[in-house]
């Protein structure tokens, strides 16, 4: 089974709106992290935002929210207010913890293009 | 410290020939990760790092790949006898580890890609 699914390969978003990228994970641990990377055509990986397993509240960084329901174990990222600058790939991560190897599992990743 | 460098940028290497491939991480983190990312996926696991020792390896990882660490600097990343599908992109990332468990955010170097003709 997949630890990561990213259902969406591609997206557009209008400018100034507000886009949400999908993402379920699977694990049988408690405790795990969830990541989002940005990954411009440059091909540098950047870290946006982490939600751990235990975090009560939804993280929040600037214009990036992740909304994680752990029942429905997904956690999906919300880009408000769109800039052309986030045309980009898009990756969820996650982290299992240390009784599981430490590893880190990305997705197949979702393509972002906001339109002018 | 700017971030996590890797060297070099690109390589183009003949089927069969040895390539390595050096990563610089963030100078006070002690995990280093090594990553494949081809065209269309996610970055794929290879192996990881804490100070010098190499605790993880992926299975999926061919024992033509090497990688090593070995003052818990730098680490070099070595493939032997190169194949076609050896073309990718390879990552590096460093983190510090965390003792909340799982809260441990990786940064990511710029990567080396690798053609193999």
């Amino acid at each position: 089974a997949q630890k990561i699914t990213q259902t969406q390969p591609g997206m557009f978003v209008q400018e100034k709106e507000a886009v949400t990228l999908d993402c379920t994970y699977d694990t049988s641990d408690q405790s795990y992290g969830l990541f989002w990377y940005k990954q411009p055509s440059s091909g540098e990986m950047i870290f946006l935002i982490y939600q751990g397993s235990y975090d009560e509240q939804n993280a929040t960084e600037g214009r990036y929210s992740l909304n994680f329901q752990k029942a429905r174990k997904s956690a999906n990222l919300v880009i408000s207010a769109s800039q052309l600058g986030d045309s980009a790939m898009y990756f969820c991560a996650m982290r299992e913890g240390p009784s599981t190897g430490n590893q880190f599992y990305f997705g197949t990743g979702t393509s972002l293009t906001v339109i002018p | 410290d700017t971030g996590v460098s890797q060297d070099p940028r690109h390589k183009i290497t003949k089927r069969g020939q040895n390539v390595t491939f050096r990563c610089d991480p963030i100078s006070e983190h002690n995990r280093l990760y090594w990553y494949r990312q081809t065209l269309g996926q996610g970055p794929e696991f290879l192996t990881y790092f804490q100070n010098e020792a190499q605790l993880e390896k992926s299975r999926l990882l061919s024992d033509r790949f090497s990688a090593e660490r070995p003052k818990g600097s730098f680490s070099t990343l070595e493939i032997q006898r190169t194949e076609q599908g050896d073309s990718a992109m390879y990552l590096c990332a460093s983190s510090l580890a965390s003792s909340l468990g799982a809260k441990e955010t990786q940064y990511f170097g710029p990567g080396t890609r690798l053609l193999v003709l």
